[in-house]
């Protein structure tokens, strides 16, 4: 069956370091992959999605995610933290019957200062 | 301002109860979901509508329902066989003609369920 794994719970990082979120996902075709954010009490916001083509994403709020087909893996970055940064990441993938996504666990990402 | 509405914020059921969550959309959007969020579960899938007067099972349909009367509008009720709906709720919709795995989805602000 089709998952996504996050190995990361709960990951902390200093203000103005860099940072990477991890994402496995499990699926026989191409996927099609995304990485969505969420503060504390609200609804997802989508960062940035990957479908074809170039394998480095760029999204919004200055986050980038690599595909790299050879490893399963849809990691997240960022060159340098701000504390707005503080909030829940989801990945996700596109499930086999095009009608649905499936999200991994989350990892929360607390900045420190 | 286009977007997903979700009413209401907070709700409270008591035993056996019935209770329905709102989900409202104006972005033309043919297909909206229904999931259900849990601490350090991630997203679950309840219920999917990829058109009007049609809706599918998601992994976890037990002990909830849905309509799709209109296309604006995919109501989730959680009905008294939902024996932990302790949750928080959360409506998207996407767009285009083929749903799900392509479209990107759009999220609402999600209801928080309690059980009194």
């Amino acid at each position: 069956a089709q998952s996504v794994t996050q190995p990361d719970i709960h990951i902390t990082v200093s203000e103005g370091a860099s940072l990477e979120l991890r994402c496995n996902y499990s699926y026989g075709a191409t996927p099609y992959l995304f990485w969505y954010v969420q503060s504390p009490g609200q609804g997802l916001q989508l960062l940035l999605k990957y479908f074809s083509g170039d394998t480095l994403v760029q999204g919004i709020k200055g986050f980038e995610a690599e595909f790299k087909r050879s490893q399963s893996s849809f990691n997240l970055r960022k060159p340098s933290v701000h504390w707005s940064d503080a909030a829940e990441y989801f990945c996700a993938v596109g499930n086999q019957a095009g009608t649905a996504l499936i999200f991994g666990k989350g990892t929360t990402l607390s900045v420190s200062s | 301002d286009g977007g997903i509405t979700q009413s209401p914020k907070y709700l409270f059921r008591k035993e056996g109860q019935n209770v329905t969550l709102s989900c409202e959309q104006n972005l033309n959007h043919d297909a909206m979901y229904w999931y259900r969020q849990d601490p350090g579960q991630g997203l679950r899938l309840i219920y999917y509508s990829q058109i009007v007067n049609d809706f599918q099972k998601g992994d976890i349909a037990e002990g909830y329902s849905v309509s799709r009367e209109k296309k604006e509008s995919f109501p989730l009720t959680v009905t008294s066989a939902q024996k932990n709906p302790t949750a928080f709720y959360l409506c998207a919709s996407s767009g285009g003609g083929l749903a799900g795995a392509q479209e990107t989805q759009y999220f609402g602000p999600g209801t928080r369920l309690l059980v009194l």
